[in-house]
């Protein structure tokens, strides 16, 4: 069964100090996996897409790293307009199925 | 500026009402879907839409109902089967509904009951 954990579940930081949020998966063949930032009321904004272990991207303080297992979202020094929910969501590769995970809210205090 | 356009934003069911969603587009997208947000549950799934006049089932259909007349537009009605209707709805668009292909979001209607 296609299962995505994300860590933690809400994570506070002071302005420049950098972390790290975590997406385990367990799907049938990866095809890809999504990263969207989500601010309050509005719909998930699109950031990385991931393909094969090994593979990173960046994005301004954002880089997203990818495993067999796991992916990441680095952030560096971040800044009070980061603060958002960050979603995963895999690609099943047998069904093309999104499997979201239930995100990280991420607060960045000045 | 192109998007996808919700409306309304916030909306109120009553017992036994049936309520209909709006999802418009600009961005000349082949596929477009609805997905139900809950608290402290993921994005899912409720159906989707790659070509006009035709549509498919998601994880949690059960409830609902869609209809693409135009390829601009993908109504979502929430009928009075749904006995769980509270929620965050999303609609979404992607150029033609292909696997890897990133999801552009409206900004939600959150829908209430009385």
């Amino acid at each position: 069964e296609d299962q995505v954990t994300q860590s933690p579940e809400a994570l506070r930081l002071q302005e420049g100090e950098s972390s790290s949020l975590n997406c385990s998966y367990t799907v049938s063949g990866l095809r890809g996996l999504f990263w969207y930032r989500q601010d309050p009321g509005k719909g998930p904004e699109f950031l990385f897409t991931l393909y094969s272990a090994g593979e990173e991207k960046e994005k301004e303080r954002l880089k997203a790293t990818l495993t067999k297992k796991e992916s990441f979202l680095h952030i560096t020094a971040p800044k009070p307009e980061d603060s958002a929910t960050y979603l995963c969501a895999p690609q099943d590769g047998a069904t093309n199925k999104l499997i979201f995970g239930t995100g990280t809210l991420l607060a960045v205090q000045p | 500026d192109g998007g996808i356009t919700q409306s309304p934003k916030y909306l109120f069911r009553k017992e036994g009402q049936n309520v209909t969603l709006s999802c418009e587009q600009n961005l000349n997208h082949d596929a477009m879907y609805w997905y139900r947000q809950d608290p402290g549950q993921g994005l899912r799934l409720i159906y989707y839409s790659q070509i006009v006049n035709d549509f498919q089932k998601g994880d949690i259909a059960e409830g609902y109902s869609v209809s693409r007349e135009k390829k601009e537009s993908f109504p979502l009605t929430v009928t009075s089967a749904q006995k769980n209707p509270t929620a965050f709805y999303l609609c979404a668009s992607s150029i033609q509904g292909a696997a890897n292909e990133k999801l552009f979001f409206g900004s939600g209607t959150q829908l209430s009951v009385l």
